[in-house]
C-alpha cells in the first residue's frame, strides 16, 4: 500500500513569492491534515479536512495561507506571499475516520526555505 | 492548547546502551497518546497508540508505558542501535476528539556505533 505522497520535497523561494505544496493521501482515507513544523518545535496542525470539507482551520493564517481538497482526495496548500517566518517543514497526514482512535499516517514533508 | 513536555531534548548514547525518554501532558480530558519516530528526510512513523492507564506496548526493542492519572508516558529502547537514531515525538489527543494531536518538541536520539 502506497503511503502519503507529498511534493515537492524541498523548495527554496524568495520572500513575497507564492508557493504551493501538494499531498496525495493513502487511498480510502477520508481525513487529511496539514501540519507545519518550525525548527525546534513539534508539528502544529494547520487544517483538517473530512472528505472535501475543512472542519478545522482555526490555526491556518488565512491572510496568506489557503488550502483546498476539491474532490476529497488530494490536497494543495498555498502560501501567497511567503514571508521569512514561513520557513518550515510542511507535513501532510491522512487517517480513516471512524469510531475509536484514528492513527495518522504522515508523508515525508516539504521543507520550505524562504530567503 | 495543551502543554506537552518531552525530556530530554537530546540524547547521545553508545550502541548497545538502553535508554528512555519522558512525555508529560495534562491528565485532564485525556483520550489517547501517540508516539512517533521521525528519521531525517523520512516520514514520521507511528510507533504506538495508548489509551488506558497502565497500558504497556512493545514493538521489538522499543516499549512504552502510560500513566494517565499523573499525565506521563515513558518510551524505552533496549540495546540501542545506530538505526534507532531519530527524533521521537509524543502527541496526546484531548477533549474527547480523536484527531487533534498536540505534539511535543521531541527527543533527538543519536546512537553512536
Amino acid at each position: 500500500e502506497a503511503g502519503v505522497v507529498q511534493s515537492p520535497r524541498y523548495k527554496i523561494i524568495e520572500k513575497k513569492q507564492p508557493v504551493a505544496f501538494w499531498c496525495n493521501p493513502i487511498s480510502g482515507h477520508n481525513t487529511l491534515y496539514w501540519y507545519r513544523q518550525n525548527l525546534g518545535q513539534g508539528p502544529e496542525l494547520l487544517i483538517r479536512y473530512e472528505n472535501e470539507e475543512a472542519v478545522d482551520d482555526s490555526q491556518l493564517p488565512k491572510d496568506r495561507f489557503s488550502a483546498e481538497r476539491l474532490k476529497g482526495v488530494d490536497s494543495t496548500l498555498k502560501i501567497q506571499p511567503a514571508e521569512l517566518g514561513d520557513s518550515a517543514v510542511y507535513l501532510c497526514a491522512s487517517s480513516s475516520f471512524g469510531s475509536g482512535v484514528s492513527e495518522q499516517y504522515f508523508g515525508p514533508g516539504t521543507r520550505l526555505t524562504v530567503t | 492548547i495543551l502543554n506537552v513536555e518531552q525530556s530530554p531534548q537530546s540524547l547521545h548514547v553508545q550502541e548497545g546502551d538502553s535508554t528512555n525518554f519522558t512525555c508529560s501532558f495534562p491528565s485532564s480530558n485525556f483520550y489517547a497518546l501517540h508516539w512517533y519516530r521521525w528519521e531525517t528526510a523520512k516520514s514520521p512513523e507511528a510507533l504506538f497508540v495508548m489509551t488506558l492507564n497502565g497500558d504497556e506496548k512493545k514493538k521489538g526493542r522499543i516499549s512504552a508505558t502510560l500513566n494517565t492519572k499523573e499525565g506521563y508516558s515513558y518510551l524505552y529502547i533496549k540495546g540501542s542501535q545506530p538505526e534507532d537514531s531519530a527524533t521521537y515525538l509524543c502527541a496526546p489527543n484531548s477533549g474527547g476528539s480523536n484527531y487533534k494531536l498536540t505534539f511535543g518538541k521531541g527527543t533527538l536520539l543519536t546512537v553512536n556505533p
